[in-house]
């Protein structure tokens, strides 16, 4: 069965709004989550590490006041793109690990498109 | 950083026959390497892995080789089947899996029947 629970899968938004999505670990206790996105017949690309309690790590070029995470609780984490804009249209996917030498499990993705 | 690099981008085979997929990868340090199968409209799926202490593993018709000397491993599909047909993405991490994972650009898959 599924790992990993994202929500919601499809958005579609007016350019300036913020959309927050969510990603849950339903098998196990996560205390790291994983942030990625993937443009249309593109890779995967990591955009943030998500630290149940403590701030998120961005990669490089992702901005973090534009993309807002919050991992409060062992089983939650959350995404909010804010103000956003049509070139942050992608594929938004969650993926959790139960910790070193286990494997990430990702989520079904949430397509976000903004008009 | 890591930087994984992905060939073909695109592999068409005869059902029953065999594929493989080559990565290779800059940073030695990097000690983990799935693949994940990718349907459409879905997320990655992960379909097999190995650990920098492997050289093959093997899963059914799926196996994977990793050479750590000349920084590549490879996916090896046997006896495909229509249902093979996908996008299959490697990838590579440091930390046994536990960092963020560094994807290669991926090879779309096509199983003629």
């Amino acid at each position: 069965g599924a790992v990993v629970s994202q929500h919601p899968s499809w958005v579609i938004c007016k350019s300036g709004t913020s959309v927050k999505i969510e990603c849950r670990s339903l098998d196990f206790q996560a205390t790291t989550m994983f942030w990625y996105r993937q443009f249309p017949k593109q890779s995967l690309m990591l955009m943030a590490t998500s630290n149940e309690g403590s701030k998120a790590t961005y990669e490089q070029g992702v901005e973090k006041d534009k993309f807002l995470i919050n991992h409060a609780s062992l089983t939650l984490s959350t995404l909010t793109v804010t103000s956003a804009h049509p070139e942050d249209s992608s594929f938004y996917i969650c993926s959790v690990s139960r910790g070193v030498n286990q494997p990430q499990h990702f989520g079904d993705g949430t397509r976000l498109s903004i008009l | 950083g890591e930087n994984v690099e992905q060939h073909p981008s695109t592999l068409s085979v005869q059902e029953g026959d065999s594929a493989v997929i080559k990565c290779t990868y800059s940073d030695s340090a990097s000690n983990y390497f799935p693949w994940y199968k990718q349907e459409l409209g879905k997320g990655p799926q992960l379909i097999i892995d190995i650990r920098s202490n492997v050289g093959e593993k093997k899963d059914q018709r799926i196996a994977v080789t990793l050479n750590k000397t000349a920084k590549h491993f490879s996916l090896h599909i046997t006896e495909t089947q229509p249902e093979d047909s996908a996008v299959y993405f490697c990838a590579a991490s440091g930390g046994g899996g536990a960092d963020g994972l560094t994807f290669g650009k991926g090879t779309h898959l096509i199983i003629q029947p």
